[in-house]
C-alpha cells in the first residue's frame, strides 16, 4: 500500500478555498512537498516545507503541518479553473532522495 | 532557464520491441530520476543517478530495464521486449545533489 495517503477526488465551486489532505508515515522526513500535475503534462512543484515548520503561505496557497498527527495539507485559497488538476503529496525521508509519492488527489473546480 | 526535458513525449510500440526513452536534465543538476507513472499504481521510483557514483536501480521492475546517463547529463531508459504492463509515463526529475526535484513533462509509453 501507499506510504503516503490521500483522498482521491475533490470537487469545489469556483471562488471557494480547496483543501486538500495527506498523511505521512515517516515522521523523520526533512521536507514534504506538493506537486501539480495538469492533463497530458509532467509534475509541476507548487510548493514545499520543511519539516520544522507549521505553515508556509505563498500567495494563494497555504501548507500546514502538523508533525504530531504526520498530516499535511494544502489550501488553495479563491479556487480557479485552472486549478483543476491532480495534486500529489510527497515526503522525502532524510538520507534517502527516494520521494514517496500520494496517489495524488483529483480537484475539480464547477462553476 | 530551460527545465528538464523529455523526448519522444509519446510512443506506440508492438509488445515485444525495444523502446529508448531520453531525459535532458537541467544543467548544473548532479541527481537524475526516474519514475513510473501507472494507472492504478500511482509514482514508483525506478533508478537515481549522483554524479559519478553508481546509479541505485532498485526500482528497476525485471532486468528489461536500463538506464544509463552519459556525461553526467542526458539519460537514456531503455525497455527491452516490451510487455503491455510497461505502458505508462515514464517521467524524469533532476535536482541538484539532494534538493528539490523538478520534472520534466513526461513521455507517455503504450505498448500494443
Amino acid at each position: 500500500g501507499e506510504d503516503v495517503e490521500q483522498s482521491l477526488f475533490l470537487s469545489v465551486r469556483e471562488g471557494d478555498s480547496s483543501v486538500i489532505n495527506c498523511t505521512y508515515t515517516d515522521s523523520s522526513s526533512t521536507y514534504l512537498y506538493w506537486y501539480k500535475q495538469e492533463p497530458g503534462a509532467g509534475l509541476q512543484l507548487l510548493t514545499y516545507i520543511f519539516s520544522n515548520m507549521d505553515m508556509k503561505q505563498d500567495q494563494r496557497l497555504t501548507v500546514l503541518l502538523n508533525k504530531k498527527d504526520k498530516h499535511l495539507s494544502l489550501r488553495i485559497a479563491d479556487t480557479q479553473t485552472g486549478d483543476s488538476a491532480i495534486y500529489f503529496c510527497a515526503e522525502s525521508p532524510p538520507n534517502d532522495y527516494k520521494l514517496s509519492f500520494g496517489a495524488g488527489t483529483t480537484v475539480t473546480v464547477r462553476a | 532557464g530551460a527545465g528538464v526535458s523529455q523526448s519522444p513525449s509519446n510512443k506506440v510500440t508492438e509488445k515485444g520491441k525495444d523502446v529508448e526513452l531520453r531525459c535532458d536534465p537541467i544543467s548544473g543538476h548532479t541527481a537524475l530520476y526516474w519514475y513510473r507513472q501507472s494507472l492504478g499504481q500511482g509514482l514508483e521510483f525506478l533508478i537515481y543517478f549522483q554524479g559519478n557514483s553508481a546509479p541505485d536501480k532498485s526500482g528497476l521492475p525485471s532486468d528489461r530495464f536500463s538506464a544509463e546517463r552519459t556525461g553526467g547529463s542526458v539519460s537514456t531508459l531503455t525497455i527491452q521486449r516490451t510487455q503491455q504492463e510497461d505502458s505508462a509515463v515514464y517521467l524524469c526529475a533532476s535536482s541538484f545533489v539532494t534538493d528539490t526535484q523538478y520534472f520534466g513533462p513526461g513521455t507517455r509509453l503504450t505498448v500494443l
